[in-house]
């Protein structure tokens, strides 16, 4: 199975919105709703920010917010904060062989 | 507050079996609604997901490992663990540990559980593949 495929880097001013995108196939992105976006600082595991294409764990900010059109999923940060500085994947559940789950390449957020 | 921990060795040799070991407190790994996985990360790399077991010994292996790996679980300790075999110098990486989300439906194929999003996530323990 081939990772999702995501923009290596995204940029942004403070209070800017961003989206980053993320791009597969019928047989994950496109086929279920079952995206998930993940949020990592250096030297920290990733946390999950977005499940289910636009939902939000219990504590995250509302500034993040995530949908999906036909192949291509999109997580956007509105109003840009430095903490915001940090590598973000997408995933999904995937039917391409056997019940499986793949993350996108990786992108990486800089605040200007 | 559930939470999951990784232990293991931090240095394994090349040809040898990298053995890691999770364990979750705070709450059962006996749940009908999560699966339990692994996912490691290279140095300066992405993520990538290894495997997952269910509850009851049911596995899911990402394709391009699956020769190599073994997952199983021990719900009298609330544990699960990975090996990896036959290792080299490319499966250095942080590995971790994760519950995942269980969905469920029903399509033309009958009924499916997929793998859903991980969380909460271990803290990550690096593991070293060197002579």
């Amino acid at each position: 199975q081939s990772a999702l495929t995501q923009p290596a880097s995204v940029s942004g001013s403070p209070g800017q919105s961003i989206t980053i995108s993320c791009t597969g196939t019928s047989s994950d992105v496109g086929g279920y709703n079952y995206v998930s976006w993940y949020q990592q600082h250096p030297g920290k595991a990733p946390k999950l920010m977005i499940y289910d294409v636009s939902n939000r764990p219990s504590g995250v900010s509302n500034r993040f917010s995530g949908s999906k059109s036909g192949n291509t999923a999109s997580l956007t940060i509105s109003g840009l904060q430095a903490e915001d500085e940090a590598d973000y994947y997408c995933s999904s559940y995937t039917s391409s062989s056997t019940l499986s789950y793949v993350f996108g390449t990786g992108t990486k957020v800089t605040v200007l | 507050q559930l939470q999951v921990q990784e232990s293991g060795p931090g240095l394994v040799k090349p040809s040898e079996t990298l053995s890691l070991t999770c364990t979750v407190s705070g709450g059962s790994i006996s749940s009908s609604s999560y699966y339990w996985g692994w996912i490691r990360q290279p140095p300066g790399k992405g993520l990538e997901w290894i495997g997952s077991i269910y509850y009851r010994g049911i596995t899911y292996y990402n394709p391009s490992l699956k020769s190599r790996v073994t997952i199983s679980v021990d719900t009298s300790k609330n544990q699960f663990s990975l090996k990896l075999s036959s290792v080299t110098a490319a499966d250095t990486a942080v590995y971790y540990c994760a519950r995942q989300a269980r969905g469920d439906y029903y399509d033309s194929s009958g009924y499916s559980a997929p793998l859903l999003g991980f969380d909460p996530w271990g803290q990550g323990t690096l593991v070293t593949v060197s002579s």
